[in-house]
């Protein structure tokens, strides 16, 4: 069965420091990877996607993440985070036929 | 920690019968709850919120009436494919609120997958 560990539950930061979010998954085959933000009072968003291709993946508002295969990981960055910023982020995983398994979060604070 | 059970997590059936996914909350209260939808290779879209005691709030495209939701207590939703046909089988999630503020925290469900043949 596959696994997502998501290393820091609350990760706390001042404006304009740099972010790194670790997610490792657990499974020997082909997995599509997703990184998810809920903002305070919204509903879950699609932060960025790997499906194949470049494993430097970016995507909206800033954000990337890299697929190192021979790691399973799949670590969400950005250079300097903002305020805005503050949110839960989810890093999930499937192989494209079975359920989708979510990491159970990492709460980030950024502090003005 | 929280958990979110969600049943069944696989279910088959044929087209035309109806369909009931369950979502509880088993530690906690939950006065909102998220379903979602994924196609396959395609991220998870936001179908509806369910509040307790009050009407879903869904998504645009959403069809009312062939996805039915009610979230009759602060434990338990449930999404009911009503006239199931091939196209909505799909992998449907759930979501739950730990708790009565915006930034409480949001635990999932592992999620159902439903095929209509």
């Amino acid at each position: 069965a596959q696994s997502v560990s998501q290393h820091n539950h609350h990760v706390i930061l001042s404006e304009a420091a740099s972010l790194e979010l670790g997610c490792n998954y657990s499974y020997g085959g082909t997995v599509n990877l997703f990184w998810y933000v809920q903002y305070p009072g919204q509903h879950l968003q699609l932060l960025l996607k790997y499906f194949s291709g470049d494993p430097l993946v970016k995507g909206i508002k800033g954000f990337e993440a890299e697929f190192i295969k021979s790691k399973f990981s799949f670590n969400l960055r950005k250079p300097s985070v903002q305020w805005s910023d503050t949110a839960e982020y989810f890093c999930a995983v499937n192989d494209g036929y079975s359920t989708l398994t979510f990491g159970k979060g990492t709460m980030l604070l950024v502090s003005p | 920690g929280a958990v979110v059970s969600q049943h069944p997590s696989r279910v088959i059936c044929k087209s035309g019968t109806s369909v009931k996914i369950e979502c509880r909350s088993l530690d906690f209260q939950a006065t909102t709850m998220f379903w979602y939808r994924q196609f396959p290779k395609k991220s998870l879209m936001l179908m509806a919120t369910s509040n307790e005691g009050s009407k879903a709030t869904y998504e645009q495209g959403v069809e009312k009436d062939k996805f039915l939701i009610n979230h009759a207590s602060l434990t338990l939703s449930t999404l009911t494919v009503t006239s199931a046909h091939p196209e909505d089988s799909s992998f449907y999630i759930c979501s739950a609120r730990d708790g009565g503020t915006e930034s409480s925290p949001l635990h999932f469900g592992n999620g159902t997958r439903l095929t209509v043949t």
